[in-house]
């Protein structure tokens, strides 16, 4: 079983539409969830931590259950610059270590 | 600020071959890791250095990758000898110490390795 599993996608949506990603992860000791964005052959970026109250930042909201280990990203009022791969990713250890572990990413393209 | 930068953008080598590749981290940033997705697969993490120390090389594939920070500045990927299963992207990223694991890791945009 992978440490990080989301669905590939694709995710097909038109603009303005509502798009939720789920993702669920294997080590129950994970301390630090991430949603990272990357652009077709370009880097990840940071798109925004995941905190047990959930948080929101502008049109993005990204909730955790630490109970079923799950994580989940909604976008509202989708536009066509947020098409890209969003990778859910862990951090495997607590402290001040930082070794990400990536999923394989869920593709979205925003359409017209 | 600069960002994090890696040479070359794009390698192409014969198996057998040796590459390396180089990350330049931001400044004043202490961690430094590099990472590598192979095609079809999820990023992968590779090592973690702290200034010039391995904190954690457990992602190393095998002893054909040899990692290095002297200085605790720039940091080396050396892979010798390539074979055609190193082929992927080799992310770096670096960020800053403290934060309880919730320091952002800022990637560079990665080295295109290609081994024929």
């Amino acid at each position: 079983r992978k440490e990080v599993e989301q669905d590939p996608g694709p995710f097909n949506v038109p603009e303005g539409a509502t798009v939720a990603f789920n993702c669920t992860y294997s080590n129950s000791a994970s301390q630090s969830f991430f949603w990272y964005r990357q652009d077709c052959r370009k880097e990840p970026k940071l798109l925004m931590s995941v905190y047990s109250s959930g948080n929101e930042d502008g049109r993005f909201t990204a909730q955790l259950n630490r109970a079923s280990q799950y994580i989940s990203l909604l976008i509202r009022d989708s536009k066509l610059s947020d098409s890209a791969t969003y990778l859910c990713v862990v951090n495997r250890h607590g402290g001040s270590q930082g070794n990400l572990i990536f999923g394989k990413g869920t593709k979205l393209s925003v359409k017209p | 600020e600069a960002g994090v930068t890696q040479f070359p953008s794009h390698s192409v080598i014969e198996k057998g071959q040796t590459v390396t590749l180089r990350c330049d981290p931001i400044s004043g940033h202490d961690n430094l890791y590099w990472y590598r997705r192979v095609m079809g697969k999820e990023i992968k993490f590779l090592l973690h250095f702290v200034k010039e120390s391995k904190q954690d090389e457990s992602g190393m594939p095998n002893n054909r990758f040899l990692a290095e920070r002297t200085g605790g500045t720039y940091s080396t990927l050396k892979v010798q000898p390539a074979e055609l299963e190193d082929s992927g992207v080799y992310f770096c990223a670096s960020s800053q110490v403290g934060g309880g694991g919730k320091e952002t890791q800022y990637f560079g945009p990665g080295t295109r390795l290609l081994v024929l």
